[in-house]
């Protein structure tokens, strides 16, 4: 158990551009969450995948944001054109595929910059 | 929907005292689970402590135990010796119970206490 995996750590990009984050789950949790968190917020959830497929996705998700788990392991998130209100740290987590109870088990996050 | 309100947004304690965190919160759902998350500067959120909305007894785990007041709609944490790699920011949260057939699998976050310990 190597814990939740983030890359990169660390994202500036320039408005308009697009950018990809990738995160590989504790190995054998078939449930992956994205999250989004700005400055001075708890968390807020963007989409749930349990295996490959994308179960629930927050009004949040906006047609710029895609997120996949083509193989039921790791997830990509994809933000197109970005905007300076994308700004925030994307945080990934996974949970087992039992008990109701299951906490959440989050990576370190990728910190987005967009100037 | 659910809520959850977290009305302190710093506070301040002595080392080896004990502190408690208020949370508030507010569903519709009969059956969800209640949870604590740490997050240090580093960024990671780090699990505490889970509680049940059907549990009778209040959870405990290590220094950590949580004051669940089902009436009230309270879930407050306490954590009792503080240290001083307790210094953080704290989260409580929320989700329906994922067998109660709400379909919702998200986890709903307050805005977070940041807890600072004195030495």
């Amino acid at each position: 158990d190597t814990g939740v995996s983030q890359d990169p750590r660390h994202k500036i990009t320039k408005r308009g551009q697009n950018v990809t984050f990738r995160c590989d789950p504790i190995s054998e949790h078939n449930r992956l969450y994205w999250y989004r968190q700005t400055l001075g917020q708890g968390p807020e959830f963007l989409t749930y995948f349990q295996n490959e497929a994308q179960l629930e996705k927050s009004r949040l998700l906006s047609d710029r944001f895609s997120a996949e788990r083509p193989k039921g392991s790791f997830s990509t998130l994809e933000i197109q054109r970005t905007e300076q209100g994308d700004s925030a740290m994307y945080l990934c987590a996974s949970s087992p595929g039992t008990g109701g109870n299951s906490p959440l088990h989050f990576g370190n996050g990728t910190r987005l910059t967009v100037t | 929907a659910q809520k959850i309100t977290q009305t302190q947004p710093g506070m301040f304690v002595q080392e080896k005292e004990a502190v408690t965190l208020d949370c508030t919160y507010d569903t519709s759902d009969q059956s969800y689970g209640l949870f604590w998350y740490k997050q240090p500067s580093s960024g990671e959120m780090i699990f505490l402590i889970y509680q049940g909305s059907y549990d009778e007894q209040n959870a405990t785990e290590g220094r950590y135990s949580l004051n669940f007041q089902k009436a009230r709609k309270s879930a407050n944490l306490v954590i009792s010796a503080s240290q001083l790699g307790d210094s953080a920011m704290y989260f409580c949260a929320m989700r329906p119970d994922l067998y109660s057939g709400a379909g919702s699998y998200q986890l709903t976050f307050g805005k977070g206490t940041k807890l600072s310990v004195i030495p």
